[in-house]
């Protein structure tokens, strides 16, 4: 299994705070990932990272904010949390040099399931 | 327009036999890859096959093999020998070259094995 470790695995929190999830690897891999997934719409990219501190955001990145300050961490942070983004979100971590990704899958962690009440 | 379609929410099959999961994608770059993740009821994602657009040969892996049709942009994947723990939701999802190496996914078809 690849090494990737979520935390905290479930959070419930309230409307309007702060909240940080945590993607840890030991995989020394180059891209990480955030995803959220929720009923009929499969899993949908937040943000993602294609090195220390170079990050872009993906197709629902309203709301959230990411920092990758060391290989092996990405944090996904949402500033002030919302009852829309309550859901379970996904880190993932993929292997690649350069541009040489095209092969290489996506390796996910075991997931966040987030309540904002 | 979707890039990934599953147009099976739902699918049943009877232990040992075959089934299909259908996968179609819409896409203009010449260079992609599809892959296929399966989600257990426990919530993990687990990858399970690739296959390259520019790859010759079906793309197989044990019981999983990909039925990859690129004028039809299909890619579908077929379990032989269906086994009880093969009930899980299937994901497909492409990367296209334009997107770097990121991954789009379709909404997903739910499996369950009948004994």
């Amino acid at each position: 299994d690849a090494g990737i470790t979520q935390s905290p695995r479930h959070k419930v929190t309230e409307t309007g705070t702060p909240v940080t999830l945590r993607c840890h690897q030991t995989e020394n891999h180059r891209y990480m990932y955030w995803y959220r997934q929720d009923p009929g719409h499969g899993l949908r990219l937040i943000h993602y990272s294609y090195g220390v501190k170079d990050t872009d955001k993906g197709e629902v990145s309203d709301g959230y904010s990411v920092s990758r300050s060391k290989t092996e961490d990405f944090l996904l942070t949402l500033e002030s949390a919302t009852s829309s983004q309550t859901s379970v979100y996904f880190c993932a971590i993929s292997a690649g040099q350069g541009n040489t990704y095209s092969n290489q899958p996506q390796h996910f962690g075991d997931g966040t399931r987030l309540s904002i009440l | 327009a979707q890039k990934i379609t599953q147009t099976q929410p739902g699918m049943f099959v009877q232990e040992k036999e075959a089934v299909t999961l259908d996968c179609t994608y819409d896409t203009s770059d010449p260079s992609y890859g599809l892959f296929w993740y399966k989600q257990p009821s426990s919530g993990e994602m687990i990858f399970l096959i690739y296959q390259g657009s520019y790859d010759q040969q079906n793309a197989t892996e044990g019981r999983y093999s990909l039925n990859f049709q690129k004028a039809r942009k299909s890619a579908n994947l077929v379990i032989s020998a269906s086994q009880l723990g093969d009930s899980a939701m299937y994901f497909c999802a492409m990367r296209e070259v334009t997107s770097g190496s990121r991954l789009t996914f379709g909404e997903g078809t739910q499996l369950t094995v009948n004994p």
